[in-house]
């Protein structure tokens, strides 16, 4: 079946500092991508996606580019915030009606 | 605008005794609704979706259930609650389609003494 897979955390920054997270996953098909965040204490919130081959999704600074060739799609972000301290999901969906395959999570801790 | 609701926000509840969550969501029609469970420093775990009214599909065998009475609304339920029934409760939904983003509420979060 379809699944995704992420580094294991937890990651620990300092401010400023460049981040990727890395994300592949296993699909037939051509799936789209998501990235979810979560904040300490809420639900989760879309942060990008992307629905076809080489397409870049961004928001806030954060960028994923989705590549078929290597089953990736890793998350980056240039310059990170104490701000940006959450978990990240990645996830896919592989046809209309079916639940999202969520990755397990990245716990990321971005210090002063 | 659409919104998703949960409720209550926090609950403590002894074990043995029943459980219902609540999840509502207004702004749109027929969606697919999702009830997830995120034990402490874990991932999510899909407990249950529903494509229509009176249409559950349970992904993990266990002590919980969930009932869609009406379009918008999903309810988690137990009739008895274990310990390992902690946990934070997120319901979610998504209008089906190959490129809708799914949708979070706030969260329940659970301890069971």
């Amino acid at each position: 079946g379809d699944s995704v897979t992420q580094m294991e955390g937890p990651v620990t920054l300092s401010e400023e500092a460049f981040l990727t997270i890395n994300c592949t996953y296993t699909a037939t098909g051509y799936p789209s991508l998501f990235w979810y965040v979560q904040y300490p204490g809420e639900g989760l919130q879309l942060l990008l996606k992307a629905t076809k081959a080489d397409d870049k999704g961004s928001n806030k600074g954060f960028e994923a580019t989705y590549r078929k060739e290597t089953t990736s799609f890793h998350l980056e972000k240039g310059s990170v915030q104490v701000s940006d301290s959450a978990v990240y999901f990645c996830a896919l969906l592989n046809s209309g009606n079916t639940p999202l395959v969520f990755g397990k999570g990245t716990r990321l801790s971005v210090i002063a | 605008s659409q919104t998703i609701h949960q409720w209550p926000a926090t609950l403590v509840q002894p074990v043995g005794s029943p459980l219902s969550l609540e999840c509502t969501v207004e702004g749109t029609s027929n969606p697919n609704l999702y009830w997830y469970r995120q034990a402490a420093g874990r991932g999510l775990q899909l407990l249950f979706y529903s494509v229509g009214i009176g249409q559950i599909s349970s992904e993990v065998p266990q002590n919980l259930s969930a009932s869609r009475p009406q379009d918008r609304q999903f309810i988690l339920s137990s009739k008895k609650l274990l310990l390992s029934d902690s946990g934070f409760y997120l319901c979610a939904w998504r209008v089906d389609g190959y490129y809708n983003e799914q949708f979070f509420g706030p969260g329940t979060r659970l301890t069971v003494l």
